[in-house]
Formats: structure tokens, C-alpha cells, sequence
């Protein structure tokens, strides 16, 4: 399977626990997009990130929130201390170097977070 | 604010009927794309836009972009019930590659 790769599918994690998301984009995609999808809300842009930079994190919460993407291995999203509000779909997108200015993405198939 | 607003949220309509759905801003856009969402997946892309006034058309689907590059539609001709799904426009702006915002999104539902 060639396309963007998310895990875990669903995890459910109780108020105070830490929550980390991982994505694996396309390949031979090094630009790596975080959105989340609220119930009953459209998708919302979180960050933007590049091998080992982080490009553009003006849609991320200001607190508990952090992405990274290192040089190896999968990008994650790491949510501390979960609070209900957390509660959503994550979604992963991906994009090729050198992408013109079309904004076409590759979404994986989501993360659903649960928050007891 | 919502930048981008989509019309109807909701359409359920017959086999066989035709059906548009509006995507509206009073921002300017550098492209816009539409995706459809299947319940527990993530959007796929449909199509980009990016030339004011630019017609495309997928099969059954048509999409327009704005003259002015701040709205679209898509219309989708001889609806099936295949077509049932969540449809969502998202707009690109300046060098932002892939900060899209998107609009809420249309539920659209066609019955046998």
C-alpha cells in the first residue's frame, strides 16, 4: 500500500493520558500535513512539516500539543494530558517536493481519538 | 470565521436527479479543490481549480471556479446512489501549499 499510512485507526485514552499519533506519508512525499476534524465541524489545518522542521504550527493549540517529523521514521502528533475536548478525527495528509502551488494532498485514512 | 462557506449542508434527493452544490468566500483563493469524504475514511481528491472561471468536468461531475477565484460549484448530473457521500471544498491561498481551509462540508444522500 503506497498511500498515507496512519496508526492507530482508534485509540481511546482516558482525561490526563497522552496520546500519539503516527503517519507514514506516501512515498517519495517529504512534506507532511496534520488536520483535525471536530464532530459536526469541517477539517481544520493544524501544522505543516518538512524533515526535521517544523514549517508552519499556527493551527496547533498553544499547549499539550506537539509534532515532530525526523529524519527516520513516521511523523507523530503527540497530544499530553487529553481532555474530552480532544475527541476527534486526526487526519494526516502528504505532498511531494517541489509540489507547484496547487495545494494537492494525500490524506490517510484518520486517527480517531477518544477521550473518556 | 468561516472562510469558506458550503450550501446545502445537507441534500437528499432521488436516483436520476441533478444537484449543485455551492462553495462561497469573499477571500481569493490561488486554487480550490474539491474532495469526498466516505464515513471513516479520509478525503480523497476529486479535483483542483485554479484559473478564474476554469470548467472542469469528471464523468457525472462538473466543477467551476469563480471568475474572481473566491467561490465554486459542483454539479452533478444523473445522480446514483454511488454518489452518496461528504463533499468538501477547500481553497489554497498565496504560497500556503497545502494549509487549505476547508468548508464544512455537503451531505449529500441519493436513494434508489
Amino acid at each position: 500500500n503506497a498511500g498515507v499510512m496512519q496508526n492507530p485507526r482508534h485509540l481511546v485514552r482516558r482525561r490526563g493520558q497522552e496520546a500519539r499519533l503516527r503517519c507514514s506519508p506516501m512515498k517519495g512525499h517529504s512534506h507532511v500535513y496534520w488536520y483535525r476534524q471536530l464532530p459536526e465541524e469541517g477539517l481544520k489545518f493544524m501544522v505543516y512539516l518538512q524533515k526535521e522542521n517544523i514549517i508552519d504550527e499556527s493551527g496547533m493549540p498553544k499547549e499539550r500539543f506537539s509534532a515532530e517529523f525526523p529524519k527516520e521514521g513516521p511523523s507523530i502528533l503527540r497530544i499530553q494530558q487529553v481532555v474530552r475536548g480532544d475527541s476527534a478525527a486526526y487526519f494526516c495528509a502528504s505532498s511531494p517536493q517541489g509540489l507547484p502551488n496547487t495545494g494537492e494532498l494525500f490524506f490517510g485514512e484518520g486517527s480517531r481519538l477518544t477521550v473518556l | 470565521t468561516q472562510l469558506l462557506e458550503q450550501s446545502p449542508q445537507f441534500l437528499s434527493i432521488q436516483e436520476g436527479e441533478n444537484l449543485t452544490v455551492y462553495c462561497n468566500s469573499s477571500s481569493v483563493f490561488s486554487s480550490l479543490q474539491w474532495y469526498r469524504q466516505e464515513p471513516g475514511e479520509g478525503p480523497v481528491l476529486l479535483v483542483t481549480v485554479v484559473t478564474g472561471g476554469e470548467v472542469k468536468k469528471l464523468k457525472r461531475l462538473t466543477f467551476q471556479f469563480g471568475d474572481a477565484r473566491k467561490d465554486s460549484s459542483l454539479h452533478i448530473t444523473a445522480a446514483q446512489p454511488g454518489d452518496t457521500g461528504l463533499y468538501l471544498c477547500a481553497g489554497s491561498r498565496g504560497t500556503s501549499y497545502g494549509k487549505l481551509t476547508f468548508g464544512q462540508g455537503t451531505i449529500l444522500t441519493v436513494h434508489p
